[in-house]
């Protein structure tokens, strides 16, 4: 079946360190990828998303590119802040949302 | 932007008792609501999605008589554990959606359960 697969965390970085959390995925159709992020105390929020091959999604200065020569779908950030901590979630959708196991991200100052 | 709340936040029962969670999206119509359970360490996995007005459809080894699904507005819907225990104590999270406009679906902040 369908299936999402992200690296284990915490992932510590000091601020303005470059952040790469990896996500691969298994889909027999084509699905569309998405990267949530969970802040503490609240619920998951749509971070950005990508719906085919090639599409770059990005906001607040994270990127992820939609590859599907490698079924991945990494997340990055140039300079990440304290602000930024919190669980990344990598997720796919085909008719239904699968989630990856989370990554628990913590910038220090 | 979409809000959605969860009430309790937390709950700790004693085995055999029943347990409602409810969920509401405050600013806008839900026509679809989802409830999902999260173990330690895991991922988010879809017990159930449920429209308005319907009855919900349970995912594959979710016994739907234990866990009792009611979607009777379009900004509420609620979760019962039935005769709760121990193996049921988790995280459940509900998320809406307005798929007629937007496929995303919006989270609430998740109930804990402790079943004792």
């Amino acid at each position: 079946g369908d299936s999402v697969t992200q690296m284990e965390g915490p992932v510590t970085l000091s601020e303005e360190a470059f952040l790469t959390i990896n996500c691969t995925y298994t889909a027999t159709g084509y699905p569309s990828l998405f990267w949530y992020v969970q802040y503490p105390g609240e619920g998951l929020q749509l971070l950005l998303k990508a719906t085919k091959a090639d599409d770059k999604g990005s906001n607040k200065g994270f990127e992820a590119t939609y590859r599907k020569e490698t079924t991945s779908f990494h997340l990055e950030k140039g300079s990440v802040q304290v602000s930024d901590s919190a669980v990344y979630f990598c997720a796919l959708d085909t008719d239904k949302l699968i989630f990856g196991t989370g990554t628990r991200l913590q910038v220090f100052p | 932007g979409a809000v959605v709340s969860q009430h309790p936040s937390w709950v700790i029962c004693k085995s055999g008792t029943s347990v409602k969670i409810e969920c509401r999206s405050l600013d806008f119509q839900a026509t679809t609501m989802f409830w999902y359970r999260q173990f330690p360490k895991q991922s988010l996995m879809l017990m159930a999605t449920s429209n308005e007005g319907s009855k919900a459809t349970y995912e594959q080894g979710v016994e739907k008589d234990k866990f009792l699904i009611n979607h009777a507005s379009l900004t509420l819907s609620t979760l019962t554990v039935t005769s709760a225990h121990p193996e049921d104590s988790s995280f459940y999270i509900c998320s809406a959606s307005y798929r007629q406009i937007e496929e995303t679906q919006y989270f609430g902040p998740g109930t804990r359960l402790l079943v004792l």
